[in-house]
């Protein structure tokens, strides 16, 4: 079974400066995704960023970035120019590539979140 | 507005009651989920559906059961069989991208 590990509970940064959040995750697949999902206190969880594991090229959504290493079965997400509304629960999340043997292909595997401090 | 309407935000169960859910969406998405957080936890799996009048249990199914009669519709009940229903529960559909869309969620508490 894939598991997402996300080593840090809590991460602190100040506005205007640069963050990054770890994500590692374990997979016997080649073809997967990946997400960056955001939880702000509203609890409403937002799409932060995406990446298929065939690409070569980190997806980039202006201030978020990703450092995908797919040997390394990691998933680094880098936000820079820290702004206050950027605080939040943010998730790392696996999910396989296309179906096979009945198993849903838009199940997602969830990591145990990292709580973003944004200090003024 | 195309999205996903989950009811109620709140909702509060006495020890021994079934409770229901509601989760309706409009983006016309085949595929629907329910997940369970808890405080320090990430999402957990309860059920998901591809298809009409098909489901399959995810990881924590125990103590939860759905029906999807209706493409736009997923109801979760809460049972009185789960042992420890206090939680937020969050429905999501997924699209082509294979991105999950959420709704904002219900707060189910046991008193």
């Amino acid at each position: 079974a894939q598991t997402v590990t996300q080593s840090q509970p809590e991460m602190s940064v100040q506005e205007a400066e640069t963050v990054t959040l770890s994500c590692t995750y374990d997979t016997s697949e080649s073809d997967y995704y990946l997400f960056w999902y955001k939880q702000p206190p509203s609890r409403q969880m937002i799409l932060v960023i995406r990446q298929e594991a065939y690409k070569q090229q980190n997806a980039t959504e202006n201030r978020f970035s990703v450092n995908f290493q797919k040997a390394a079965k990691s998933f680094s997400l880098k936000i820079s120019d820290s702004q206050l509304g950027d605080a939040a629960m943010y998730f790392c999340a696996y999910r396989r590539w296309g179906s096979a043997g009945g198993t849903s292909y838009g199940k997602l595997t969830f990591g145990q979140g990292t709580i973003l401090t944004v200090h003024p | 507005d195309g999205g996903i309407t989950q009811s109620p935000k709140y909702l509060f169960r006495k020890e021994g009651q079934n409770v229901t859910l509601s989760c309706e969406q409009n983006l016309n998405h085949d595929a629907m989920y329910w997940y369970r957080q808890d405080p320090g936890q990430g999402l957990r799996l309860i059920y998901y559906s591809q298809i009409v009048n098909d489901f399959q249990k995810g990881d924590i199914a125990e103590g939860y059961s759905v029906s999807r009669e209706k493409k736009e519709s997923f109801p979760l009940t809460v049972t009185s069989a789960q042992k420890n229903p206090t939680a937020f529960y969050l429905c999501a559909t997924s699209g082509i991208g294979g991105e999950l869309f959420f709704g904002e969620g219900s707060r189910l508490t046991v008193l």
